[in-house]
């Protein structure tokens, strides 16, 4: 079992709906969740961080973290075309795991 | 001014070639990283560095070695290249014992013919 489970998609969403991208991990000594982004052919960028149960909110990004189901979420509202991007999800426990990323496409 | 520098960005080299592949970090951190990420996008670690000292060494194949002149810079040595050794290899950066953020450089695209 991997230590980080993230389905990879693809995702193709319209313009404004919410997207919900999900991952699991295993280990629950891990106390670092972050999810990253990453445009075609660049790195990936840190987007969302947090390291407690709960949800956390950034404009239209929500991060939600459930330790005790080991289940950690990002949520996009008003999805937007400059949204579309590969996902990961990344959670720290000492190194930085990620899981596979999910390759998100917002249509017009 | 880019915080995280690769080069070079492509290389396309025969099997069994010899290949570097140079970073640098402005940042002031103190950890350097390499990272591995495949054509499915699986993004798996492969060496860290701390202040010029190797802290993570993952499962790696023992062509493949880092080299740290200094904390600023980490360079990727790779021998013998296989076909299995393409993929786009990151290099990142970020403050020692912190909460996981990572700076990452644009990758350097790695084509093994």
């Amino acid at each position: 079992q991997k230590e980080v489970e993230q389905d990879p998609g693809p995702l193709s969403v319209p313009e404004g709906a919410i997207v919900s991208l999900n991952c699991t991990y295993s280990n629950s000594a891990f106390q670092y969740f972050m999810w990253y982004r990453q445009y075609s052919r660049k790195g990936p960028e840190l987007l969302m961080y947090t390291y407690s149960s709960g949800n956390k909110e950034d404009g239209r990004f929500t991060a939600q973290v459930d330790k005790s189901s080991k289940y950690i979420s990002l949520f996009i509202r008003d999805s937007q075309p400059s949204d579309s991007a590969t996902y990961l999800c990344a959670i720290s426990g000492g190194k930085l795991i990620f899981g596979q990323g999910t390759e998100l496409s917002v249509k017009p | 001014d880019t915080a995280v520098s690769q080069t070079p960005k492509y290389l396309v080299t025969q099997m069994g070639n010899d290949k570097s592949i140079k970073c640098e970090q402005n940042l002031g951190h103190d950890t350097m990283y390499w990272y591995k990420q495949d054509s499915k996008k699986f993004l798996k670690i492969m060496f860290s560095y701390n202040n010029k000292e190797l802290i993570i060494n993952e499962t790696v194949p023992n062509r493949f070695s880092p080299k740290s002149p200094d904390k600023a810079h980490l360079n990727l040595h790779i021998n013998s290249l296989e076909l299995g050794d393409s993929a786009v290899y990151f290099c990142a950066s970020s403050q020692p014992l912190g909460a996981g953020e990572l700076f990452f450089g644009e990758g350097s695209r790695l084509t093994v013919l």
